[in-house]
């Protein structure tokens, strides 16, 4: 159990629709990330918050946004669902940023149909 | 353009033997590299990591070797044991000891040990 916990799950929705994703990172943690595991392009870095304040942005969509909250936990919300947006949403979590280990949560498998 | 390159998306090893995971990167500014593990229906474990400023890392059956010049690392895993076969996915980041990345994903190995 690496401590970074995700809901849902596992997420059914249809084209058009918005949804938000939860993750809790382990205690302590200041730095939370955000990918995406789609079939053919692998791992994918979206998003970065740290304390709260946007640190960085990857392939993020316009789409997409997140947010991080006074306890630390974050939400990433998916708009104007697209059926390419159906993957697995990770989260990462760790100390500060940096060299830091990053722990990832189990997921949240995003079904769009 | 995938910066970060693991050519074999699977590889077949003995119990007992050892394991050779490749990686390949492009990009020049990664300084810090990881290996994770996944199993199915979890995220990625943090297995190892190495930084640029050093060639190996070891920690108990798993080692790591960075070649700065080719832009090549490797994962060795001796002896390999059954509960290793995983996908085993290569990272790298330009944060240099406390700057802003997410971490670059290769696509992954599919480790599996023949009994």
């Amino acid at each position: 159990d690496s401590g970074v916990t995700q809901t849902p799950k596992h997420l059914i929705t249809a084209t058009g629709q918005r949804v938000t994703l939860r993750c809790s990172p382990r205690s302590g943690d200041l730095s939370v990330y955000w990918y995406q595991q789609s079939l053919d392009q692998g791992l994918q870095f979206l998003i970065q918050y740290y304390n709260g304040e946007e640190r960085a942005k990857g392939n993020i969509l316009e789409r997409f946004s997140a947010q991080q909250f006074p306890d630390l936990h974050s939400e990433l919300n998916l708009s104007s669902l697209e059926l390419g947006d159906s993957a697995l949403y990770f989260c990462a979590s760790s100390p500060r940023g940096g060299w830091d280990i990053q722990y990832f949560g189990a997921g949240t498998r995003l079904s769009v149909l | 353009d995938q910066q970060v390159k693991q050519n074999s998306p699977s590889l077949s090893v003995q119990e007992g033997r050892i394991s050779i995971l490749n990686c390949d990167y492009t990009n020049s500014m990664f300084d810090y590299f990881l290996w994770y593990k996944k199993y199915p229906a979890e995220g990625p474990t943090f297995l190892i990591s190495i930084s640029s400023i050093k060639d190996k890392n070891e920690d108990g059956r798993f080692t790591v070797f960075l070649n700065k010049s080719a832009k090549h690392l490797s994962l060795h895993i001796v002896p390999s044991q059954p509960g290793d076969s995983a996908v085993y996915f290569c990272a790298a980041s330009g944060s240099s000891g406390g700057g802003a990345d997410g971490l670059t994903f290769g696509k992954g190995t599919h480790l599996i040990i023949q009994p």
